[in-house]
């Protein structure tokens, strides 16, 4: 059974960092490229930054560039986004999420997500 | 970036009856258009790839359509357990972008 575990998150002053986690099981996990994405409180879904298989590709949406940063750990079967600089806009329910395939980029599993909270 | 576009942004409508919602997209997506339906509190999870694969566990009054910029998802008969959100996904193109959404609700 595939499961994704997202840990990590939690209440932040804005400037401040957090970095989430995201366990995996079931499946290889260096096969298979991964994405994070996050919905703030009442909104819709909003893909936040992906990677390669490998970890030799990384990719990030405009509005967190520069700010965080994803990575895995295929020894530990876990994935990462190292969050900086957090802003209030920040704040949302983060998902990590598994890609169907290289290239095939829609998200067949998801983790039950992890809530940021960005305030003073 | 492809903006996708979903409508209506809420439908109301009664178990047993059609329910009928678009997703557009402001380029040609050719047919990597996925659905996903996400219930309060849980995660989204994968309805629809390639604009009209149904995924195990989803029943056949779900079906999925269009190619393009026009996509539409039609749940036959709606059921109790149908009273979600719903969000398409274009995956063509970097980065891969979401609608907003369409809350299905019980009028």
């Amino acid at each position: 059974e595939v499961q994704l575990v997202e840990s990590g998150g939690g209440l932040v002053q804005p400037g401040g960092s957090l970095r989430l986690s995201c366990a995996v099981s079931g499946f290889i996990f260096s096969n298979y490229p991964m994405q994070w994405v996050r919905q703030a409180p009442g909104k819709g879904l909003e893909y936040v930054s992906a990677i390669s298989s490998d970890g030799d590709r990384t990719y990030y949406a405009d509005s967190v560039k520069g700010r965080f940063t994803i990575s895995r750990d295929s020894s530990k079967n876990t994935l990462y986004l190292q969050m900086g600089s957090l802003r209030p806009e920040d704040m949302a329910v983060y998902y990590c999420a598994k890609v169907y395939a290289t290239g095939i980029y829609y998200l067949d599993y998801w983790g039950q997500g992890t809530l940021v909270t960005v305030s003073s | 970036e492809i903006v996708m576009t979903q409508s209506p942004a809420t439908l109301s409508a009664s178990p047993g009856e059609r329910a009928t919602l678009s997703c557009r997209a402001s380029q040609s997506v050719s047919s990597k258009l996925a659905w996903y339906q996400q219930k309060p509190g849980q995660a989204p999870r994968l309805l629809f790839y390639g604009a009209s694969t149904r995924v195990t566990g989803f029943p056949a009054r779900f079906s999925g359509s269009g190619s393009g910029t026009e996509f539409t998802l039609t749940i036959s008969s709606l059921q109790s357990e149908d009273f979600a959100v719903y969000y398409c996904q274009q995956y063509n193109n970097w980065p891969p972008t979401f609608g907003g959404g369409t809350k299905v609700e019980i009028k």
